[in-house]
Formats: C-alpha cells, sequence, structure tokens
C-alpha cells in the first residue's frame, strides 16, 4: 500500500536547525516531495528529489534520502519564525496517471 | 505564484442543505484535484479529472460529486451536507508529468462546518 508517515509537532529555537523526517512504505515511489502549508492558504510545493538521488541542498534547505529504509528527511538550517508552517512529505510513482500521497503533515513551531 | 482559486474561504451552513464549493484555475492545466484535510490527518484525495469531461474518484470515498466542462472549472457539490462533511477542501492542478514528476499547485482552501 502507499503510507507517509510523519510526526505531528515539532519546536525549535529561532537560528536553530529543524530536522522534520518522514517515512514511507512504496518502494517504487519515484518522486519524494516536501510541500508548505502556511497559515490560511494551500500547500506550495517547497523542494523534491529523486530516488535515484541521496541528498538535494538548495539554499537553507537540505533534503536526505536513505532509499534502503525508505526515509527522507527535511533539514531546515538557520530555522526563522517565517518557517513556522506545516510541512508535508509525498510520493509519487512514476507514471502519466499516477497520484501523489501525502503524509499528515508536522507542524513546525519557531520560538523567537 | 499560483493561480488557482477557491471560493468560498469559509462557508457554515445547516444540515441537509446544497453546496457547491468553486475551484477555478488560470494556467490552463489539465489535470485538476479535490482533497479533503482534517486536522491530523493526511491529505485524502476524494477527487480527480485529467481533462474536460473526465471525472474519477479518489481514494477516500466522498458523497460529494464534481464535474469538469471547461478546463479552467473543477467544481465540487455536495446534495445534502452533513456534519461529517465538516472538513477542509483543497483544490488543486497541474500541468501534468514533468522534469519534477508532478508538480501540484494548490488553492487556499475551503473550510466547511456543517451545523
Amino acid at each position: 500500500g502507499e503510507d507517509v508517515e510523519q510526526s505531528l509537532f515539532l519546536s525549535v529555537r529561532e537560528g536553530d536547525s529543524s530536522v522534520i523526517n518522514c517515512t514511507y512504505t512504496d518502494s517504487s515511489s519515484t518522486y519524494l516531495y516536501w510541500y508548505k502549508q502556511e497559515p490560511g492558504a494551500g500547500l506550495q510545493l517547497l523542494t523534491y528529489i529523486f530516488s535515484n538521488m541521496d541528498m538535494k541542498q538548495d539554499q537553507r534547505l537540505t533534503v536526505l534520502l536513505n532509499k534502503k529504509d525508505k526515509h527522507l528527511s527535511l533539514r531546515i538550517a538557520d530555522t526563522q519564525t517565517g518557517d513556522s508552517a506545516i510541512y508535508f512529505c509525498a510520493e509519487r510513482k512514476a507514471g502519466g496517471y499516477q497520484k501523489v500521497t501525502f503524509g499528515i503533515g508536522t507542524k513546525l513551531q519557531v520560538i523567537p | 505564484e499560483a493561480d488557482i482559486y477557491q471560493t468560498p474561504r469559509y462557508l457554515v451552513i445547516g444540515t441537509g442543505k446544497k453546496i457547491t464549493l468553486e475551484c477555478s484555475q488560470t494556467m490552463g492545466h489539465d489535470k485538476m484535484y479535490w482533497y479533503q484535510q482534517d486536522p491530523g490527518m493526511e491529505l485524502h484525495l476524494i477527487h480527480y479529472s485529467y481533462g474536460v469531461n473526465s471525472t474519477e474518484k479518489g481514494d477516500l470515498s466522498s458523497e460529494s460529486t464534481v464535474s469538469r466542462i471547461r478546463t479552467e472549472h473543477f467544481p465540487l457539490t455536495l446534495e445534502s451536507a452533513r456534519p461529517s462533511h465538516t472538513s477542509q477542501y483543497l483544490c488543486a492542478s497541474s500541468e501534468g508529468v514533468s522534469p519534477v514528476g508532478e508538480k501540484l499547485f494548490f488553492g487556499s482552501g475551503t473550510q466547511l462546518s456543517v451545523l
């Protein structure tokens, strides 16, 4: 089946690093995503990684993929109050008619 | 900047009423989706469409119905709302498969409360 699991809540101090974790069960997942949802807004694609990659870095964001353990993480360096949001892990298999499956979302609270 | 719009933003109605949640996108995307989001729960896909006159039910059973008469418009209708329909409804669209697999653009959502 397709399951994406995340913890519900993470609290960090401003300036620290945040690490949000995700596990997925479908080993055929080809694309893995992190979406961000700010209060009162829809989800926005933050970053993504292909299943044949181990790591992707984009400014303050680092995505790590352990395909053997089906574990995905998002690290936010120098976390700011503006990073407070809900972060959704998502996966998709290859193919034109595959759907994106989302986790429950991790609420990140940044304490000033 | 996503050009996908949902109205109303909030809706409080009584049991038994018929309601339509509107979703429009100006990006010319063929694929459109409706997700249901409850606090602490994953987003559940309830309907999707791959183009005009194409609609499919999603992973989560829903008593709602959808239509896709125009590319840009994908309304969701509940014929008789019940308190169990209280939830956040998110509309999304995508241009299809791209180098990143599929990039979804989301609207801001409609928070529905049925009393």
